[in-house]
């Protein structure tokens, strides 16, 4: 089942800051992040593995709370290179593919 | 690290014709994906490799579709009798291999096909 994004849409000015949620209705193994630019492939940002882990990536990171079937990404002092579509994508067990949400698109502007 | 690889870039093709997409991975990666994706959406699950054995095809797949990944390199995907339906991004991905859940995807650039 594909997992639900949220906002589905964003406009931020540079230097602002930015939250994308992630959720599912199954029990989850792992949740992964991805951006696309338009007219590019997919780029692998983060995973989170189950146990509510945090990670960050320069001023992007992100959460994963297991119990909610959740995940965050944060985005801090956005930067023009951060427009694109993220994903995310959830893994329900260790032998399950990666599902992708339908995205959620940012735009930075000056 | 060449990245992977994917021809053609797009593809116009008529209803009723047949059609094949090539994807090279990266070198030492045994894991192969297929994804496919519409105008706003995710991409979709399509079908995997693990070196040359197929493990898992989506229900989405059709018995039109068949891929092929010889000698466990490059993958092939063919769409036989295409369908205006079957207009999208076709996506490639591949991986180390590592444990399922925590593999990190490399996605090549997508072949844009268009049914007329």
């Amino acid at each position: 089942q594909q997992p639900v994004q949220s906002p589905q849409a964003v406009i931020l000015r540079e230097g602002e800051d930015a939250v994308i949620n992630c959720s599912s209705s199954k029990a989850l193994y792992s949740v992964h992040w991805y951006r696309q630019k338009h007219g590019e492939a997919p780029v692998f940002l983060m995973i989170l593995l189950k146990g509510g882990e945090q990670k960050g990536h320069e001023k992007i990171s992100a959460s994963f709370n297991e119990k909610k079937q959740q995940s965050s990404l944060y985005l801090t002092a956005s930067q023009l290179s951060y427009s694109g579509t993220y994903f995310c994508g959830t893994v329900t067990g260790t032998a399950s593919k990666l599902t992708f949400g339908t995205g959620t698109r940012l735009q930075v502007t000056l | 690290d060449t990245g992977v690889s994917q021809d053609p870039r797009h593809k116009i093709t008529k209803r009723g014709q047949n059609v094949t997409f090539r994807c090279d991975p990266i070198s030492e990666h045994n894991r192969l994906y297929w994804y496919r994706q519409t105008l706003g959406q995710g991409p979709e699950f399509l079908t995997y490799f693990q070196n040359e054995a197929q493990l898992e095809k989506s229900r989405l797949l059709s018995d039109r579709f068949s891929a092929e990944r010889p000698k466990g390199s490059f993958s092939t995907l063919e769409i036989q009798r295409t369908e205006q339906g079957d207009s999208a991004m076709y996506l490639c991905a591949s991986s180390l291999g590592q444990e399922l859940g925590n593999e990190k995807l490399f996605f090549g650039s997508g072949t844009q096909l268009s049914v007329l």
